[in-house]
C-alpha cells in the first residue's frame, strides 16, 4: 500500500508568493492532519479533517492559512502571502477516524521563503 | 491541558550501549493513547509504539522496549544493546481518546536526539 504522499518534497519561494503544499492520504483513512515543524516549536498541529469536514483549525497561524479538503483523496495547505518565518517542515498525516490506531506520516514538504 | 515533555534535549552512546528515553505527560483525561515516533535523520516520522491509557503492560520489540507508568505519568523507551542505525530524534506523543479509538490530534514532545557513536 502506497502511504501518505505529500509534494512538492521541497519548496523554495519568495516572500509575499503563494504557496499551495499537497497531500494524498492512505486510502481508506478519513482523517487527515497538518503538522507543521520549527526548530523554535517542534511539531505542532495545524488543522484536521474528518470525513472532509474541518475539525479543529486552532493551530492555523493566522489568515494567511488556509486549507481544504474537496475530496477524501486530496487535501491542500495554502499559504498567501508566504513570509519567512512560515519556513518549516510541514507533515500531513492521516488515521481511520474512531479507531485505537495510529496516524502514519507523509515524507514532508520543506519550505523555504526567502 | 495536555502536554507532553522529553526533558532528555540529547543523549549520546556508544554502540551496544543501552539506553532509556524519557517521557512524562499531563492530562486530565482518563482515557488517552501515548505514542512513540521516530525522525530519522532524512526527516520522515515513523511510527514505533501506541499504548492506550488502560494498557499498562510493558511490551518489547526486539532490542526495543517500553515502561507505562501511569502512576507517575510516564512512558518510557528503551533501547538495548544501540546501533549507529538507531541514531535519530525519538519524539512522544499523547492523543485524546474518542468513543472507541482516539482523535490522532497528536501533542508532541519536544524530542530528544539520540547519538550512537561506533
Amino acid at each position: 500500500d502506497a502511504g501518505v504522499i505529500q509534494s512538492p518534497r521541497h519548496e523554495v519561494t519568495e516572500m509575499g508568493q503563494e504557496v499551495t503544499l499537497r497531500c494524498k492520504p492512505i486510502s481508506g483513512h478519513n482523517s487527515l492532519f497538518w503538522y507543521r515543524q520549527t526548530m523554535m516549536r517542534g511539531l505542532e498541529l495545524l488543522i484536521y479533517f474528518n470525513n472532509n469536514v474541518p475539525i479543529d483549525d486552532s493551530g492555523m497561524p493566522e489568515d494567511r492559512f488556509s486549507a481544504k479538503m474537496p475530496n477524501a483523496s486530496f487535501s491542500t495547505l495554502k499559504i498567501q502571502p508566504s513570509e519567512p518565518r512560515d519556513s518549516a517542515v510541514y507533515f500531513c498525516a492521516s488515521k481511520k477516524q474512531g479507531t485505537g490506531t495510529e496516524a502514519f506520516f507523509g515524507q514532508g514538504t520543506r519550505l523555504t521563503v526567502v | 491541558a495536555q502536554k507532553v515533555t522529553q526533558a532528555q534535549t540529547e543523549i549520546s552512546v556508544v554502540e551496544k550501549e543501552d539506553v532509556t528515553l524519557d517521557c512524562v505527560y499531563e492530562t486530565r483525561d482518563t482515557t488517552y493513547y501515548l505514542f512513540w515516533y521516530k525522525q530519522p535523520p532524512s526527516g520522515e516520522l515513523v511510527f514505533l509504539i501506541r499504548r492506550n491509557s488502560f494498557d499498562e503492560q510493558n511490551e518489547i520489540s526486539g532490542r526495543y522496549s517500553w515502561n507505562f507508568q501511569k502512576s507517575t505519568s510516564s512512558f518510557n523507551f528503551t533501547i538495548t544493546a544501540s546501533q549507529v542505525v538507531d541514531s535519530a530524534v525519538y519524539f512522544c506523543a499523547l492523543s485524546e481518546a474518542r468513543g472507541s479509538g482516539n482523535t490522532g490530534k497528536l501533542i508532541f514532545g519536544q524530542g530528544t536526539t539520540l547519538q550512537v557513536k561506533p
